[in-house]
């Protein structure tokens, strides 16, 4: 079956410009989870999305990112006022259930973003 | 709170070689711990993972990990590296149960194969 998509998968901004990231999970996932890596280092987690609602959003590493998701499926992350620093590859996952410690996660193949 | 640490950032062997990848935790509860490889320009690919079953974890590609408790490790490990090995390998524990699983990863070791 499909597995997690995301688009773009590269984009090029400027500083200072809104982006938006969307990534579609498989179908039937109940939970979806954001990452990024930066070039050179591991994957940082961002948020967590149960349904519709993110009881984890810890990651997020300031208020000009945010995320959304509806109909249990589509998620899309935005960055606003982009930043130098905002330059890396976005990845999302998916997973079955409630709980999700155990689960494996499926990831997209990324979003790669570069921030002039 | 839980952490990963990779040993060794890069790792070169030969084809044929051993495959030893260091992979060492810290977690506050019985840790649900992954093994992913990422090739170059692809998403993560599980490899495989321990959920507190059997200690010694076989994995895809012929790949296998031992969860140790008294080291706090599970390292990677394959008997025979082949070329199509070469990639970046990442560790993960998934934090503690009721933050619904999120991922804390190492920081990642590349896999070198040399013919």
């Amino acid at each position: 079956g499909a597995g997690v998509s995301q688009s773009p998968s590269n984009k090029v901004t400027e500083k200072g410009k809104d982006v938006e990231l969307r990534c579609d999970p498989i179908s039937g996932h109940t939970a979806l989870y954001w990452y990024r890596q930066r070039l050179g280092q591991g994957l940082e987690f961002l948020i967590y999305f149960q349904g519709n609602s993110a009881p984890d959003k810890s990651g997020l590493p300031s208020d000009r990112f945010s995320a959304e998701r509806t109909g249990e499926s589509v998620s899309t992350l935005t960055i606003q006022r982009t930043q130098q620093e905002d330059s890396a590859v976005y990845l999302c996952a998916s997973s079955f259930t409630r709980t999700g410690a155990r689960e494996t996660q499926y990831f997209g193949p990324g979003t790669r973003l570069l921030v002039l | 709170a839980q952490s990963v640490t990779q040993l060794g950032s890069h790792v070169s062997v030969s084809e044929g070689a051993l495959v030893l990848l260091r992979c060492n935790y810290s977690s506050s509860v019985p840790p649900y711990l992954f093994w992913y490889v990422q090739y170059p320009n692809q998403g993560l690919q599980l490899l495989l993972k321990y959920t507190s079953a059997a200690t010694l974890v076989k994995g895809i590609n012929g790949f296998e990990a031992e969860f140790k408790k008294s080291e706090t490790s599970f390292h990677l490990t394959k008997p025979s590296a082949h070329m199509s090995d070469a990639a970046e390998y990442f560790c993960a524990v998934s934090a503690s149960y009721n933050q619904g699983g999120k991922l804390i990863f190492g920081q990642g070791t590349e896999l070198s194969v040399k013919p």
